[in-house]
């Protein structure tokens, strides 16, 4: 079946420790989005690729990172996380120009001590 | 960016209870989706309406983007039905808003 796919599901990592966090997709949609969700809060973009255009948003912290090295993967580093990054991360991709659907995978939850 | 407002934030329905989740937006959508969040955190597609109206079981769906609003109709509540939905709002480009969610307790 065709699906987005994270890893790892839980990551602990230390204070200040870079920690990278990974998607797959096998729906080869050209959008992917990495979003950060805190507890009782709806899900916060970060950033999204449209093909190999990064899109920052204009409130999301320089320690967060991403690259896409190809179509159908996507990480998200962590330069230093410090107690207030602990969050779930989310991704999601849709395919612009077919129709917008957004399609998530199961999330990696995050910890940091 | 476009504001999305649903409503009631929270709801608590006795098994076998209807009910009606609201969303609101403040401009005009080209996607509009609604997502069950699981206990587990992933989000689950239920629909993607941007107009008009859906049927999947139990759950339905009606958008009237001209009001700018969509409802989320589910019958015969489930214990498996609690969660979190989310109503999340799309523009010409790649950006999607969501709304602040309903939490949904149904209880046996």
């Amino acid at each position: 079946d065709a699906m987005v796919i994270q890893n790892p599901r839980y990551q602990v990592t230390q204070f200040g420790k870079p920690v990278t966090l990974s998607c797959s997709q096998t729906l080869n949609h050209n959008v992917m989005y990495w979003y950060q969700q805190k507890s009782s809060q709806a899900p916060k973009l970060l950033f999204h690729y449209y093909d190999k255009d990064f899109n920052n948003e204009a409130d999301t912290p320089d320690n967060f990172q991403s690259r896409r090295p190809n179509t159908s993967f996507c990480f998200l580093d962590i330069r230093s996380p410090g107690l207030g990054d602990a969050a779930m991360y989310l991704c999601a991709t849709s395919d612009r120009g077919v129709r917008y659907e957004q399609y998530f995978g199961p999330g990696t939850r995050l910890t940091v001590t | 960016g476009i504001q999305v407002e649903q409503s009631p934030p929270d709801l608590i329905l006795q098994e076998g209870a209807n009910s009606t989740l609201r969303c609101n937006f403040s401009d005009s959508v080209n996607n509009l989706q609604w997502f069950h969040q699981n206990p587990w955190g992933q989000l689950i597609n239920l629909f993607y309406i941007p107009s008009g109206t859906k049927q999947n079981g139990r759950l339905s769906a009606t958008t009237v983007a001209t009001e700018r609003y969509s409802l989320l109709y589910i019958s015969s509540s489930q214990t498996t039905d609690s969660g979190v939905y989310f109503c999340a709002v799309g523009d010409t480009g790649n950006q999607f808003y969501f709304g602040t969610g309903t939490s949904l307790t149904v209880i046996p």
